[in-house]
């Protein structure tokens, strides 16, 4: 039973542009959301977080915005980069910043410059 | 950032033998590991969780006693799946935490062919 959900495998942006990655999940217990960034051969490393008591976070170039009665968030990339190339996941706990992560399987943006 | 690392990066092994995969946290004290699993276009799934010093807790539906999870210092847990077979190719990635951060700092993972 996957949980969180990432139904787009691939994405193509043109450098610039925005880029919009999508989650949904299942579990309305889950209350803390983050999104990860992997690079060929490295682990996945963390980029944004969000709380469920707010609908947006904001750090640079990298917004998360979530939707919890349609259990849906999403990240905005913008403007987007060549550097931004990568595969993004999307994860979920049950406890505000508990460890035990439920991941989704994965959106691979190709920016193009 | 903190730097985790494993070892080895891939590994194939004969059906029947065990392979060890070591975890690495380098510049930090990592109180508590996990192991996750991936296979081919599926998401990462934690498979279980070892605070130093203490047994692993392994999640649902992972047998405790196929993967052996050993987390005997501040810096090292090793993971050894025993007696592996074909199905147990896959993608073993593990991470860290000081105890008292939430982030967790990934490993590059470990791909185990099983022939």
């Amino acid at each position: 039973d996957q949980q969180v959900k990432q139904n787009s495998p691939s994405l193509s942006v043109q450098e610039g542009r925005i880029s919009i990655l999508n989650c949904d999940y299942t579990n309305s217990m889950f209350d803390y959301f983050l999104w990860y960034k992997k690079y060929p051969a490295e682990g996945p490393t963390f980029l944004i977080s969000i709380s469920s008591i707010k609908d947006k976070n904001e750090d640079g170039r990298f917004t998360v915005f979530l939707n919890k009665s349609a259990k849906h968030l999403s990240l905005h990339i913008v403007p987007s980069q060549p550097g931004d190339s990568a595969v993004y996941f999307c994860a979920a706990s049950t406890n505000f910043g508990n460890e035990k992560l439920t991941f989704g399987t994965g959106t691979r943006l190709t920016i193009i410059p | 950032g903190a730097v985790v690392s494993q070892h080895p990066s891939w590994v194939i092994c004969k059906s029947g033998t065990s392979v060890k995969i070591e975890c690495r946290s380098l510049d930090f004290q990592a109180t508590t590991m996990f192991w996750y699993r991936q296979f081919p276009k599926q998401s990462l799934m934690l498979m279980a969780t070892s605070n130093e010093g203490s047994k692993a807790t392994y999640e649902q539906g992972v047998e405790k006693d196929k993967f052996l999870i050993n987390h005997a210092s501040l810096t090292l847990s090793t993971l050894t799946v025993t007696s592996a077979h074909p199905e147990d190719s896959s993608f073993y990635i593990c991470s860290a935490k000081e105890g008292w951060t939430d982030e967790q700092f990934f490993g590059p993972g470990t791909r185990l062919t099983v022939l």
